[in-house]
């Protein structure tokens, strides 16, 4: 069966040093979701993204976090200096757009000490 | 503003009877409304869903109810197993795709 594949599982990293996680989604999916989940909280849309396209990204604190999807396949969520309070668990997404069920990958969890 | 909510952070049953998980919103925008279900170290798996045009869904042990006039929808399990137990998460789509999750509510299922 078909999965999302994240990489790092797990990320321990210092105050203002630069993170970065992958997504790999399902195959002919076109449309990706970054999705971070506080302790105790539900996921929360980052950034979307249909092909290689931005959709929504309303939510992604852009001084700090960046996104792309060059080639509309796989994609990378950066963290630019991380602060303390990005410690969470960041999750990935995929669906086929046409319908409402999304994929979720294993996710990774971010500590920033 | 949190749109989405579970107000029951917690909830334990016995094994065989019945879990209901609860969720309350306040956008009268959603179209379709889901459940996730979660384990740890793992991402959020799709249960269930349910269209704002309907008032129940059900699929094996699991039903959705939902009543759009009170702003409320539940998921009932039934009966539950010790695999259930888990993080269960209600969220709601404006129309755009755009999932709105919940708190969550974690379930154990005594034996």
């Amino acid at each position: 069966e078909a999965e999302v594949a994240q990489s790092p599982r797990y990320k321990i990293t210092e105050k203002s040093q630069a993170v970065a996680f992958w997504c790999d989604p399902i195959s002919g999916h076109a449309t990706l979701y970054w999705y971070r989940q506080i302790l105790g909280q539900g996921p929360e849309l980052l950034v979307q993204f249909q092909d290689e396209s931005v959709v929504d990204d309303s939510q992604l604190p852009k001084d700090r976090f960046s996104a792309e999807r060059l080639k509309g396949v796989d994609s990378t969520l950066k963290i630019q200096p991380a602060e303390l309070g990005d410690s969470a668990m960041y999750l990935c997404a995929s669906s086929t757009g046409r319908g409402l069920e999304q994929y979720f990958g294993p996710g990774t969890r971010l500590t920033v000490t | 503003d949190q749109q989405v909510k579970q107000n029951s952070p917690s909830l334990s049953v016995q094994e065989g009877r019945i879990s209901i998980l609860n969720c309350d919103y306040t956008n009268s925008m959603f179209d379709y409304f889901l459940w996730y279900k979660k384990y740890p170290a793992e991402g959020p798996t799709f249960l269930i869903s349910i269209s704002s045009i309907k008032d129940k869904n059900e699929d094996g042990r699991f039903t959705v109810f939902l009543n759009k006039s009170a702003k409320h929808l539940s998921l009932h399990i039934v009966p539950s197993q010790p695999g259930d137990s888990a993080v269960y998460f209600c969220a709601a789509i404006p129309g755009a795709q755009k999932l709105v999750f919940g708190q969550g509510t974690r379930l154990t299922i005594n034996p």
